[in-house]
């Protein structure tokens, strides 16, 4: 069985700053892991994934996250926070292959505030 | 571009009725998911479809039902809407051909059941 971890349901961090979002899985089968921002009344729209190769991972708006075997981790971070920033940040993990197996397992969201 | 759609932004119902959630998507996509999310419990998945009259239940299918006649349009049924099921449902879809095996998700209806 697959499970996410979110840890802290609230993040809050000054412009300008490093944002840091903890993600950790758990999973019997290489995962495939992804990283989901919404925003306010909005629906989900991906960050970035991991499926296989390079652990580090870019995707859009300066975010990246790296992928820890190791660890069962796949934090994301940004090296300076912007205030457009602010939203609901889900981390997901699921296996490969597209059998019920594969079905995404969301967690439970980390809520980022951004303070002038 | 991807593009999944919802039916209506915003619904008010009143408990007893039958209420039809609407989801399409332009991209041939053969999965598809219907979750409700509620504050402090994240995206719970309601029910899933592989493909065309293809269901499974998800982790909270009660109360619900769904339809799947065409690949591109997913319905989610409340048989009896009661206020408990004032929510967030994100309709999602995703191929399972070649990978990478993302979501792409709707807007969202914000249902309000009185």
């Amino acid at each position: 069985a697959q499970s996410v971890t979110q840890l802290g349901s609230h993040v809050s961090v000054s412009e300008g700053a490093l944002v840091l979002l903890r993600c950790n899985y758990s999973s019997s089968v290489p995962p495939y892991l992804f990283w989901y921002v919404q925003y306010p009344n909005q629906g989900l729209q991906l960050l970035l994934k991991y499926t296989t190769g390079a652990t580090l991972v870019k995707g859009i708006n300066g975010f990246e996250a790296e992928f820890k075997k190791s660890e069962t981790s796949f934090h994301l971070t940004k090296p300076s926070a912007h205030m457009s920033d602010a939203a609901e940040y889900f981390c997901a993990v699921s296996g490969p292959g597209s059998s019920s197996a594969s079905k995404i397992i969301f967690g439970s969201g980390t809520r980022l505030s951004i303070r002038p | 571009d991807v593009k999944v759609t919802q039916s209506s932004r915003y619904l008010v119902k009143r408990t007893g009725e039958k209420v039809f959630l609407e989801c399409v998507q332009d991209m041939d996509h053969e999965n598809m998911f219907w979750y409700r999310q509620d504050p402090g419990l994240g995206l719970r998945l309601i029910y899933f479809s592989y493909d065309v009259k293809m269901k499974e239940k998800g982790d909270i299918p009660e109360g619900y039902s769904v339809s799947r006649e065409k690949k591109e349009r997913f319905s989610l049924i409340l048989e009896s809407a009661s206020t408990n099921q004032t929510s967030m449902y994100l309709c999602a879809s995703r191929r399972t051909s070649g990978g990478p095996y993302e979501q792409y998700f709707g807007p969202g209806t914000r249902l309000t059941v009185t």
